[in-house]
């Protein structure tokens, strides 16, 4: 069972907006950033957001993310078919001294 | 060019035991914590060890406490992962993953190809 809460899949045609969303604690979420992976199967995963709403280079503005309270969520406008991959949240856990990871959200673009 | 990659891995009977490596390449090694997660097959993403700059510092996920032990050798820009008493619910495709701060941030980045660990007898 994963210390963070994710639903288990989610869809959207392209060009729409989607919202994953991502439940904790007060000793993860509640207490430190939040990161979000995507990971598409066969390589290695790829931070999207760092930081709650952080964007690396190269990472499309398509891609946001937010957090509140012992929850955090990563947005996807303008849904793309190469947006469908297995989307994870992050974040340390200072009650378990130990990264926290969701369950994963699988995203299906229809 | 930032790069990790994982080596290591292979079929191993329940109870064997397997040294990972991973080594960086593009970047200072000695400077950044790292980390270890695993992703068993059909299932998700999960963290299993990271250690901090010089390795006096480890952390372990509670599922591999005992079993498994992280260190680095930062001569060599490698990062290993020793699992001891391997279980079948230890398949997994391993990855490690830099351990990069900013302020109160901390996220992984980037993260090898993986290797993968299948115990079986």
């Amino acid at each position: 069972q994963s210390v963070l809460t994710q639903p288990p899949s989610a869809s959207g045609t392209p060009g729409q907006r989607v919202t994953i969303s991502c439940s904790g604690s007060s000793s993860n979420i509640g207490d430190r950033t939040v990161t979000w992976y995507q990971h598409l199967p066969g390589t290695a995963p790829k931070v999207l957001i760092y930081g709650d709403n952080h964007r690396p280079s190269g990472v499309p503005d398509r891609f946001s993310g937010s957090r509140s309270g012992t929850s955090a969520s990563l947005a996807i406008g303008g849904l793309q078919s190469e947006d469908e991959a297995d989307y994870y949240c992050s974040a340390w856990d200072v009650r378990l001294n130990a990264w926290a990871f969701g369950g994963g959200t699988r995203l299906t673009v229809l | 060019e930032v790069q990790l990659v994982e080596s290591g891995g292979g079929l191993v009977q329940p109870g064997g035991s397997l040294r990972l490596s991973c080594v960086a390449s593009g970047f200072t090694f000695g400077n950044y914590a790292m980390n270890w997660a695993r992703q068993a097959p059909g299932k998700r993403l999960e963290w299993v060890s990271g250690i901090n700059t010089n390795g006096g510092e480890t952390y372990y996920a509670d599922s591999v406490k005992g079993r498994v032990t992280v260190s680095r050798d930062n001569s060599k820009d490698t990062l290993y992962l020793q699992v001891n008493s391997l279980r079948v619910e230890d398949t997994a495709v391993y990855y490690c993953a830099r351990w990069l701060r900013s302020g109160s941030s901390d996220w992984f980045d980037p993260w090898g190809q993986g290797t993968l660990v299948t115990v079986s007898s």
